[in-house]
């Protein structure tokens, strides 16, 4: 399994954009790369996910270098509700290896005032 | 709405006991899987299930024990073998057959043990 390394803990104010980068030197070609987000006491939601290059949608994008060795969750204008803990998550969903995803400790988002 | 359902938000149980958490899905997912979270910790794959009456062991397995005898139910047991029951758990469902490739997981809002 793919093992990511993230910051354990970021900090923001509202209104500005926040870039999580996430490190994942041992991406295998079928690996895809998703995030989740989790507030305390909840199951993780999930966010976006994509292989290459860059994915939007409402919430947030995704930025992936041609390598693939790393990649940029990028939440614009946040708010204190984005306050939560960030994982990224890579692996092929597919198949056998389904849900055998390694879940780090995540990147803890504070969104200030 | 489709989702999952997880039951009760909170448990307290004396040492020594067996629990049962209970893991319901209307979301037609076929694999379905059981996380343990610890305070400040990620999560960590206690076990899985890809198709009904089939499972297989995560990464921390011991003192744990489910069945899959319906598509839609998951229930997990925390047996007295386990040595630290105290923790968040979490049930996730995700994937429809051939269509699972690249699906997310969806997750329920998670079971607190507590274990005196």
């Amino acid at each position: 399994l793919a093992k990511t390394t993230q910051p354990i803990s970021m900090d923001s104010y509202e209104g500005q954009e926040v870039n999580i980068t996430c490190s994942h030197n041992n991406i295998a070609t079928n690996d895809y790369i998703t995030w989740y987000q989790q507030f305390p006491s909840q199951g993780p939601r999930f966010i976006i996910q994509g292989y290459k290059t860059k994915v939007t949608n409402e919430v947030a994008s995704l930025f992936i270098p041609a390598d693939r060795k790393s990649s940029t969750l990028s939440l614009p204008r946040v708010s204190l509700s984005d306050t939560a803990v960030y994982y990224c998550l890579v692996g092929d969903q597919g198949g056998s290896t389904l849900g055998r995803l390694y879940f780090g400790r995540g990147t803890q988002l504070t969104v200030w005032p | 709405d489709g989702g999952i359902t997880q039951s009760p938000k909170y448990l307290f149980r004396k040492e020594g006991q067996n629990v049962t958490l209970s893991c319901e899905q209307n979301l037609n997912h076929d694999a379905m899987y059981w996380y343990r979270q610890d305070p400040g910790q990620g999560l960590r794959l206690i076990y899985y299930s890809q198709i009904v009456n089939d499972f297989q062991k995560g990464d921390i397995a011991e003192g744990y024990s489910v069945s899959r005898e319906k598509k839609e139910s998951f229930p997990l047991t925390v047996t007295s073998a386990q040595k630290n029951p105290t923790a968040f758990y979490l049930c996730a469902s995700g994937g429809q057959g051939t269509l699972s490739y690249n699906s997310p997981l969806h997750f329920g809002n998670g079971t607190r043990l507590t274990v005196t």
